[in-house]
Protein backbone atom coordinates (compact mmCIF):
# COMPACT_ATOMS: atom_id res chain seq x y z
CA UNK A 1 0.00 0.00 0.00
CA UNK A 2 1.10 3.51 -0.58
CA UNK A 3 1.01 6.09 2.10
CA UNK A 4 0.74 9.53 2.08
CA UNK A 5 2.90 11.91 4.73
CA UNK A 6 1.89 15.48 4.61
CA UNK A 7 3.46 18.44 5.91
CA UNK A 8 3.14 20.32 8.01
CA UNK A 9 0.28 19.00 10.09
CA UNK A 10 -0.99 22.25 11.19
CA UNK A 11 -0.04 25.74 9.89
CA UNK A 12 -1.05 29.45 10.70
CA UNK A 13 -0.89 32.19 8.39
CA UNK A 14 -2.07 35.47 7.65
CA UNK A 15 -4.91 36.62 4.86
CA UNK A 16 -2.25 37.75 1.83
CA UNK A 17 0.28 35.32 2.43
CA UNK A 18 1.65 32.58 0.01
CA UNK A 19 1.58 29.43 1.52
CA UNK A 20 3.14 25.78 0.38
CA UNK A 21 1.39 22.52 2.01
CA UNK A 22 3.38 19.54 0.76
CA UNK A 23 2.59 15.48 0.36
CA UNK A 24 5.24 12.72 0.42
CA UNK A 25 4.39 9.17 -1.52
CA UNK A 26 6.13 6.08 -0.12
CA UNK A 27 6.75 5.29 -3.24
CA UNK A 28 6.35 7.02 -6.98
CA UNK A 29 3.23 7.71 -8.06
CA UNK A 30 3.88 9.43 -11.38
CA UNK A 31 1.30 12.37 -11.62
CA UNK A 32 -1.46 10.47 -9.78
CA UNK A 33 -1.85 12.77 -7.25
CA UNK A 34 -4.87 15.18 -6.18
CA UNK A 35 -5.71 17.87 -3.54
CA UNK A 36 -8.91 18.37 -1.94
CA UNK A 37 -10.32 21.29 0.89
CA UNK A 38 -12.50 20.80 3.70
CA UNK A 39 -14.15 23.12 5.82
CA UNK A 40 -15.69 22.21 9.27
CA UNK A 41 -18.69 20.30 8.88
CA UNK A 42 -18.67 19.86 4.66
CA UNK A 43 -17.52 17.49 2.61
CA UNK A 44 -14.00 17.61 0.67
CA UNK A 45 -13.98 19.88 -2.65
CA UNK A 46 -11.54 18.80 -5.11
CA UNK A 47 -8.96 21.55 -6.16
CA UNK A 48 -6.16 20.00 -7.90
CA UNK A 49 -6.14 16.76 -10.09
CA UNK A 50 -3.22 14.85 -11.67
CA UNK A 51 -0.85 16.92 -9.52
CA UNK A 52 -0.88 20.14 -11.30
CA UNK A 53 -4.37 20.68 -13.16
CA UNK A 54 -6.50 23.05 -11.37
CA UNK A 55 -10.50 21.60 -10.80
CA UNK A 56 -13.33 24.22 -12.94
CA UNK A 57 -14.66 26.84 -11.18
CA UNK A 58 -11.39 26.76 -8.54
CA UNK A 59 -9.53 30.22 -8.11
CA UNK A 60 -6.21 30.83 -9.66
CA UNK A 61 -4.08 31.45 -6.32
CA UNK A 62 -4.15 27.74 -6.00
CA UNK A 63 -1.68 25.52 -7.78
CA UNK A 64 0.21 22.15 -7.63
CA UNK A 65 2.97 20.93 -8.86
CA UNK A 66 5.58 17.82 -8.93
CA UNK A 67 5.75 13.81 -9.72
CA UNK A 68 7.00 10.95 -8.86
CA UNK A 69 6.95 11.04 -4.46
CA UNK A 70 7.01 14.62 -3.98
CA UNK A 71 4.26 17.13 -4.65
CA UNK A 72 3.04 20.50 -3.20
CA UNK A 73 -0.38 22.42 -2.99
CA UNK A 74 0.62 26.31 -2.83
CA UNK A 75 -2.29 29.01 -2.25
CA UNK A 76 -0.53 32.42 -3.84
CA UNK A 77 -2.17 35.12 -2.00
CA UNK A 78 -4.31 33.66 1.30
CA UNK A 79 -8.47 35.02 1.20
CA UNK A 80 -10.71 34.39 4.30
CA UNK A 81 -12.33 31.62 2.73
CA UNK A 82 -9.18 29.63 2.53
CA UNK A 83 -9.01 28.59 5.70
CA UNK A 84 -9.70 24.70 6.29
CA UNK A 85 -8.21 21.07 6.16
CA UNK A 86 -6.26 20.02 2.75
CA UNK A 87 -5.50 16.78 1.82
CA UNK A 88 -3.69 14.81 -0.51
CA UNK A 89 -5.17 11.71 -2.24
CA UNK A 90 -3.22 9.43 -4.45
CA UNK A 91 -5.20 7.59 -7.47
CA UNK A 92 -2.14 5.57 -8.85
CA UNK A 93 -2.93 2.57 -6.99
CA UNK A 94 -5.41 0.96 -4.85
CA UNK A 95 -6.46 1.26 -1.97
CA UNK A 96 -6.13 5.04 -2.59
CA UNK A 97 -4.98 6.75 0.35
CA UNK A 98 -4.94 10.10 1.42
CA UNK A 99 -2.61 12.29 3.83
CA UNK A 100 -3.15 12.82 7.01
CA UNK A 101 -4.28 16.52 6.21
CA UNK A 102 -2.89 19.92 6.83
CA UNK A 103 -5.38 22.74 9.03
CA UNK A 104 -4.69 25.69 7.64
CA UNK A 105 -5.34 28.48 10.65
CA UNK A 106 -5.61 32.27 10.64
CA UNK A 107 -2.60 33.77 12.65
CA UNK B 1 -25.80 19.82 -11.96
CA UNK B 2 -24.88 16.15 -10.55
CA UNK B 3 -25.82 15.76 -7.24
CA UNK B 4 -25.14 13.05 -4.65
CA UNK B 5 -26.82 12.20 -1.98
CA UNK B 6 -26.57 9.67 1.16
CA UNK B 7 -29.37 8.25 2.97
CA UNK B 8 -29.00 5.29 5.48
CA UNK B 9 -30.13 4.95 9.16
CA UNK B 10 -28.16 6.89 11.68
CA UNK B 11 -28.04 4.59 14.39
CA UNK B 12 -26.83 0.74 13.81
CA UNK B 13 -26.13 -1.44 17.00
CA UNK B 14 -23.05 -3.64 17.34
CA UNK B 15 -22.25 -6.79 15.43
CA UNK B 16 -25.23 -5.81 12.93
CA UNK B 17 -24.77 -4.27 8.86
CA UNK B 18 -24.41 -0.84 7.92
CA UNK B 19 -26.02 -0.12 4.92
CA UNK B 20 -26.01 3.50 3.23
CA UNK B 21 -27.24 4.51 -0.26
CA UNK B 22 -26.03 7.04 -2.76
CA UNK B 23 -28.96 8.45 -5.00
CA UNK B 24 -27.03 10.22 -8.14
CA UNK B 25 -28.53 13.31 -9.62
CA UNK B 26 -27.93 15.06 -12.45
CA UNK B 27 -26.15 12.30 -15.09
CA UNK B 28 -26.04 9.01 -15.82
CA UNK B 29 -24.49 5.97 -13.26
CA UNK B 30 -24.06 4.21 -16.52
CA UNK B 31 -22.06 7.08 -18.08
CA UNK B 32 -18.71 5.35 -18.64
CA UNK B 33 -15.58 7.20 -17.32
CA UNK B 34 -16.60 7.65 -13.69
CA UNK B 35 -16.64 5.32 -10.74
CA UNK B 36 -18.45 5.91 -7.75
CA UNK B 37 -16.62 5.29 -4.47
CA UNK B 38 -17.58 5.68 -0.71
CA UNK B 39 -15.11 7.64 2.03
CA UNK B 40 -15.55 7.95 5.46
CA UNK B 41 -14.24 10.47 8.25
CA UNK B 42 -13.81 9.02 12.20
CA UNK B 43 -14.72 12.02 14.15
CA UNK B 44 -12.09 14.68 14.11
CA UNK B 45 -9.89 12.68 12.10
CA UNK B 46 -8.54 12.21 8.14
CA UNK B 47 -9.98 10.71 5.58
CA UNK B 48 -10.24 7.07 4.95
CA UNK B 49 -11.29 5.15 1.35
CA UNK B 50 -13.54 2.82 1.77
CA UNK B 51 -14.00 1.36 -2.11
CA UNK B 52 -15.31 2.35 -4.92
CA UNK B 53 -17.53 0.77 -8.37
CA UNK B 54 -17.87 1.03 -12.11
CA UNK B 55 -21.10 0.79 -13.47
CA UNK B 56 -19.91 -2.37 -14.26
CA UNK B 57 -19.58 -3.75 -11.24
CA UNK B 58 -16.14 -4.12 -10.93
CA UNK B 59 -15.69 -3.60 -7.11
CA UNK B 60 -12.18 -1.98 -5.66
CA UNK B 61 -12.06 -2.34 -1.80
CA UNK B 62 -9.99 -1.18 1.38
CA UNK B 63 -8.07 -4.42 2.04
CA UNK B 64 -8.20 -3.54 6.14
CA UNK B 65 -12.47 -3.57 5.29
CA UNK B 66 -12.40 -5.71 2.35
CA UNK B 67 -13.58 -8.97 4.32
CA UNK B 68 -16.91 -7.31 5.25
CA UNK B 69 -17.47 -4.41 2.56
CA UNK B 70 -19.33 -4.67 -0.07
CA UNK B 71 -20.26 -2.11 -2.89
CA UNK B 72 -23.29 -2.91 -5.54
CA UNK B 73 -24.64 -0.20 -7.99
CA UNK B 74 -28.29 0.05 -9.50
CA UNK B 75 -28.35 1.47 -12.34
CA UNK B 76 -32.01 1.43 -12.89
CA UNK B 77 -32.48 3.61 -9.85
CA UNK B 78 -29.34 5.78 -10.62
CA UNK B 79 -28.00 4.40 -6.94
CA UNK B 80 -24.87 2.88 -5.40
CA UNK B 81 -24.93 1.59 -2.35
CA UNK B 82 -22.19 0.46 0.86
CA UNK B 83 -23.18 -2.73 3.39
CA UNK B 84 -20.79 -3.13 6.33
CA UNK B 85 -21.19 -6.10 7.95
CA UNK B 86 -20.12 -6.85 11.56
CA UNK B 87 -19.59 -3.14 13.11
CA UNK B 88 -18.08 -1.76 15.83
CA UNK B 89 -18.07 1.47 17.69
CA UNK B 90 -14.78 1.56 15.79
CA UNK B 91 -17.36 1.83 13.01
CA UNK B 92 -18.81 5.34 14.03
CA UNK B 93 -17.99 7.95 11.09
CA UNK B 94 -19.30 10.08 8.41
CA UNK B 95 -20.04 8.43 5.02
CA UNK B 96 -19.52 10.02 2.03
CA UNK B 97 -20.35 8.96 -1.44
CA UNK B 98 -18.35 10.52 -3.91
CA UNK B 99 -17.71 10.50 -7.93
CA UNK B 100 -14.64 9.43 -9.27
CA UNK B 101 -13.67 11.25 -12.64
CA UNK B 102 -11.20 9.65 -15.27
CA UNK B 103 -12.63 10.98 -18.44
CA UNK B 104 -11.16 10.16 -21.37
CA UNK B 105 -8.84 8.11 -19.27
CA UNK B 106 -7.19 10.93 -17.55
CA UNK B 107 -7.21 10.37 -13.63
CA UNK B 108 -9.20 13.67 -12.46
CA UNK B 109 -9.80 12.60 -8.40
CA UNK B 110 -13.62 12.91 -6.91
CA UNK B 111 -14.94 15.82 -8.54
CA UNK B 112 -18.68 15.67 -6.72
CA UNK B 113 -19.40 14.31 -3.26
CA UNK B 114 -22.08 13.86 -1.49
CA UNK B 115 -23.17 15.89 2.10
CA UNK B 116 -21.88 13.46 4.21
CA UNK B 117 -23.78 10.97 6.56
CA UNK B 118 -22.67 10.13 10.12
CA UNK B 119 -23.83 6.84 11.25
CA UNK B 120 -22.70 6.18 14.69
CA UNK B 121 -22.63 2.78 16.21
CA UNK B 122 -23.94 1.86 19.58
CA UNK B 123 -26.56 -0.15 21.05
Amino acid sequence: DIQMTQSPSSLSASVGDRVTITCRASQSISSYLNWYQQKPGKAPKLLIYAASSLQSGVPSRFSGSGSGTDFTLTISSLQPEDFATYYCQQSYSTPRSFGQGTKLEIK
Amino acid sequence: QVQLQESGPGLVKPSQTLSLTCTVSGGSISSGGYYWSWIRQHPGKGLEWIGYIYYSGSTYYNPSLKSRVTISVDTSKNQFSLKLSSVTAADTAVYYCARGNTYYNVERGMDYWGQGTLVTVSS
